[in-house]
């Protein structure tokens, strides 16, 4: 069965960084695309960024275009979110989703001093 | 970027009411409309893709209709499992705009 399970999360100093993790498995990872979608807490779903199958292709929300990276590692079945210069607003719950059918568990990401 | 709306942002019915909720694109998405379901603490769940088709597994008191601007998620029976928040999604564009939900709780 298809898995995802995300890691990485934690608390940072504003303008710190962090390397968000999404663990894949029970599908063949380098086949299909994939997204990073976070809430921030008490407030609705926002999609962060899309990278296709074999990661020629990735877009981003225009709230972290250029502070973000998404890649991926298909040898490692793993999907990242690099996030640098964070922001009190990008404190959220970080989801990883494929096909919008499968989503992990979320991991939180606090931005405070 | 494409917005999307919904209507109303929250609504209190009862176990065995019929639910009907809207979801508006700021322009033409076609049928590239996705519904969810959220409970408190836990992730979203797939209800309606491509605005009609349900998903595997989701009970058949849900359904989704539209197709351009305007897109209509219904639950035709209430049940007590059904009470969370709503979010339609556009994947029309590479920028994969969510509504604002719409919060379902018990009158």
């Amino acid at each position: 069965q298809v898995q995802l399970v995300e890691s990485g999360g934690g608390v940072v100093q504003p303008g710190g960084s962090l390397r968000l993790s999404c663990a894949a498995s029970g599908f063949t990872f380098s086949s299909y695309g994939m997204h990073w979608v976070r809430q921030a807490p008490g407030k609705g779903l926002e999609w962060v960024a899309f990278i296709r199958y074999d990661g020629s292709n990735k877009y981003y929300a225009d709230s972290v275009k250029g502070r973000f990276t998404i890649s991926r590692d298909n040898s490692k079945n793993t999907l990242y979110l690099q996030m640098n210069s964070l922001r009190a607003e990008d404190t959220a719950v970080y989801y990883c989703a494929k096909d919008w059918a499968y989503w992990g568990q979320g991991t939180l990401v606090t931005v405070s001093s | 970027d494409i917005q999307m709306t919904q209507s109303p942002s929250s609504l209190s019915a009862s176990v065995g009411d019929r639910v009907t909720i809207t979801c508006r694109a700021s322009q033409s998405i076609s049928s590239y409309l996705n519904w969810y379901q959220q409970k408190p603490g836990k992730a979203p769940k797939l209800l309606i893709y491509a605005a009609s088709s349900l998903q595997s597994g989701v009970p058949s008191r849900f359904s989704g209709s539209g197709s351009g601007t305007d897109f209509t998620l219904t639950i035709s029976s209430l049940q007590p499992e059904d009470f969370a928040t709503y979010y339609c999604q556009q994947s029309y564009s590479t920028c994969f705009t969510f509504g604002p939900g719409t919060k379902v709780d018990i009158k």
